[in-house]
């Protein structure tokens, strides 16, 4: 079946540490974005990718870096630099072209210990 | 940025009954789309209404969109306990970036 696939499912961050969310995709999409949900909020958008090794900050890429060596691979790192980390973070996939819905993985919801 | 805006933020409703969400925004745009969103899960895609169609059906679901007044409903009826969700609306102005707005809860009572 084809989807996106997103883990860890929970994750915790101790001070000072850097934690890395994966999000991997068999849909063929050449374009992959990284979302983070806090409670009773919309997503907003950190990182997005349009193809293969290149990628472009979103609208709250501070404290975050991601790459994008495979096409079918989008990790996240949120580095000690986000302060305030604790938030679901959603990864979605979507195909080239005009008037194309994304497809979301399930998310990692991320905590600070 | 956020640029949809759903009203209202919850709606509980009484099974077999219709449920109408809207949405307004603030720029012009290639297409609106809706999600729905599971507690603890991801966003699924219900439907995409394009910027010179202004009413898309799919199933129980009605979607109308009218460009002037930037805005969008949706209408789920003869809603069931599995609608019971958070509902987002998604702009495309670009087509390559969506912005969400910040969902309605619904609530299908049994």
């Amino acid at each position: 079946d084809g989807g996106i696939t997103q883990s860890p499912k929970y994750l915790f961050r101790k001070e000072g540490q850097n934690v890395t969310l994966s999000c991997e995709q068999n849909l063929n999409h050449d374009a992959m974005y990284w979302y983070r949900q806090d409670p009773g909020q919309g997503l907003r958008l950190i990182y997005y990718s349009q193809i293969v090794n290149d990628f472009q900050k979103g609208d709250i890429a501070e404290g975050y870096s991601v790459s994008r060596e495979k096409k079918e691979s989008f990790p996240l790192t949120v580095t000690s630099a986000q302060k305030n980390p604790t938030a679901f973070y959603l990864c979605a996939s979507t195909t080239t072209g005009s008037n194309q819905p994304q497809h979301f993985g399930d998310g990692t919801r991320l905590s600070i210990l | 940025s956020q640029q949809g805006e759903e009203d209202p933020q919850a709606l509980s409703i009484q099974e077999g009954e219709n449920a109408t969400m809207n949405c307004s925004y603030k720029t012009s745009i290639n297409n609106l789309q809706w999600y729905r969103q599971n507690s603890g899960r991801g966003l699924v895609h219900l439907i995409l209404i394009r910027s010179n169609e202004r009413e898309k059906h799919s199933g129980r679901l009605r979607v109308t969109l009218d460009t002037s007044k930037k805005s969008s409903s949706l209408l789920i009826t003869a809603s069931r306990a599995a609608d019971t969700a958070s509902y987002f609306c998604a702009t495309d102005p670009n087509d390559y970036k969506l912005s969400f707005g910040a969902g309605t809860t619904v609530t299908v009572r049994a």
